[in-house]
């Protein structure tokens, strides 16, 4: 079945850091892609996705990029900020749809520190 | 506009009770689903409704868990006899339809707790 494999957390950077975290998958097809922020005390939101390979998605200076060739989608940042600190999930969804719901990886904690 | 509810947002209750989770979809959205995220874990999905209808219950952990929707809205997730492994946060998330490009918006939860 279908797999979403993410960084184990947590991870502490300082502020202005370069961020990384890694996300790989197993699928059968092209899935959608997606990473999803859990901020503390609230409910899971978008961050990004993408569709098709080589397609980035970006928002609030975080972006990825879809690499069929590797099965990656790992999400970067080039200066995180004490705001980002949350918990982001990679997560697919199959070629055929939402049927199955998204697949979720573990979840990764980010933690910045001023 | 109102994003997806929730409700009880916390529930503790003892082993061997039933309990009934609520959510609310934002208006409009006919695919509905239900997720369970145990602690540490990531999120393991339950079951999806198209409107009422849900074609798949095979994600349900097992013969206690029941969901049901009405009127294309209000879903309902039943855990009959609960026991300790049941203690997790439930999220309920809508979309618009079941497209593979459609976002799905999530709930706050519900953090269940089994004693």
């Amino acid at each position: 079945g279908d797999s979403v494999t993410q960084m184990e957390g947590p991870v502490t950077l300082s502020e202005e850091a370069f961020l990384t975290i890694n996300c790989t998958y197993t699928a059968t097809g092209y899935p959608s892609l997606f990473w999803y922020v859990q901020y503390p005390g609230e409910g899971l939101q978008l961050l990004l996705k993408a569709t098709k390979a080589d397609d980035k998605g970006s928002n609030k200076g975080f972006e990825a990029t879809y690499r069929k060739e590797t099965t990656s989608f790992h999400l970067e940042k080039g200066s995180v900020q004490v705001s980002d600190s949350a918990v982001y999930f990679c997560a697919l969804s199959p070629p055929g749809g939402g049927a199955d719901g998204l697949t979720f990886g573990k979840g990764t904690h980010l933690i910045i520190q001023p | 506009g109102a994003g997806v509810s929730q409700s009880p947002s916390n529930k503790v209750t003892e082993k061997g009770k039933d309990v009934e989770l609520r959510c609310d979809p934002i208006s409009g959205h006919t695919a509905l689903y239900w997720y369970r995220q145990r602690l540490g874990q990531g999120l393991e999905f339950l079951i999806y409704f198209q409107g009422n209808s849900a074609p798949d219950k095979s994600g349900l952990p097992s013969d206690r868990f029941s969901a049901e929707r009405t009127g294309e809205s209000v879903s309902t997730l039943t855990i009959q006899r609960t026991q300790q492994e049941d203690s997790a946060v439930y999220l309920c998330a809508s979309s618009y339809r079941t497209s593979r490009n459609n976002e799905q918006f999530f709930g706050p939860g519900t953090r269940l707790t089994v004693l």
